[in-house]
């Protein structure tokens, strides 16, 4: 059972570019989340999603695009990379999350991203 | 102020001790997180728990609603215990998590 897989694990971007984070689970978890890990941050939520098709912003938003057209795959797209964006990057899900339920996420293991 | 304080930021300890990490939140929650991140970075999730008390191995975490304010306990820590502790609150008002910074734990042999 792999759970939240992120690829890839590290990479470089120039100012200007734009690239993908992919993450995918195979628990056939309704909700996924991407966070971001600044040095001596808490974790940020940048955009979640309750199901197939639905996403909405979290905290920090701004920079970042995601789609889900399957329950499986959450990308994270930065369209133009800035050096603001250097970070450690997590996915998760889980299988419930609504006012009424309290599941525990699954994280991947992290993709550490810089911009120089 | 974050609406998730954590103490203590670092904390070093011999093999053996007992630990006692700290959690205070300002909101009103339906439940609380540990996660424990280790130096390769993987975030794991330890406990979920909304009241009183849970114990997995030598790990036990405790909750108090009232006072807003939750411990992580290790006990007979151990070298591989070293990582960062992190608590994340789920608030009654939202379906997200929000994170305490951490407290970066190193349990020397």
């Amino acid at each position: 059972n792999a759970g939240v897989t992120q690829t890839p694990k590290f990479r470089i971007l120039k100012i200007g570019q734009s690239m993908t984070l992919q993450c995918t689970q195979d628990m056939n978890h309704n909700y996924m989340y991407w966070y971001r890990q600044d040095p001596g941050m808490g974790l940020k939520l940048i955009y979640y999603s309750v199901g197939a098709g639905i996403t909405d912003k979290g905290e920090v938003p701004n920079g970042y695009n995601v789609s889900r057209s399957t329950t499986e795959d959450f990308p994270l797209r930065l369209e133009l990379a800035a050096p603001s964006q250097t970070s450690v990057y997590f996915c998760a899900s889980s299988s419930n999350w609504g006012a009424d339920s309290n599941q525990p996420q699954h994280f991947g293991d992290g993709t550490r991203l810089s911009i120089l | 102020k974050n609406e998730v304080e954590q103490s203590p930021q670092n904390l070093t300890a011999q093999e053996g001790e007992f630990i006692t990490i700290n959690c205070s939140y300002s909101v009103g929650i339906s439940a609380l997180h540990w996660l424990q991140q280790h130096p390769g970075g993987g975030i794991v999730s330890l406990f979920m728990l909304s009241s009183g008390k849970k114990k997995h191995g030598r790990l036990i975490a405790t909750i108090n609603i009232q006072e807003k304010h939750s411990s992580l306990h290790i006990t007979a820590s151990h070298p591989r215990d070293s990582a960062v502790y992190i608590c994340a609150v789920k608030e009654t008002s939202g379906s997200r998590l929000t994170f305490g910074e951490g407290t970066q734990l190193t349990v020397n042999p």
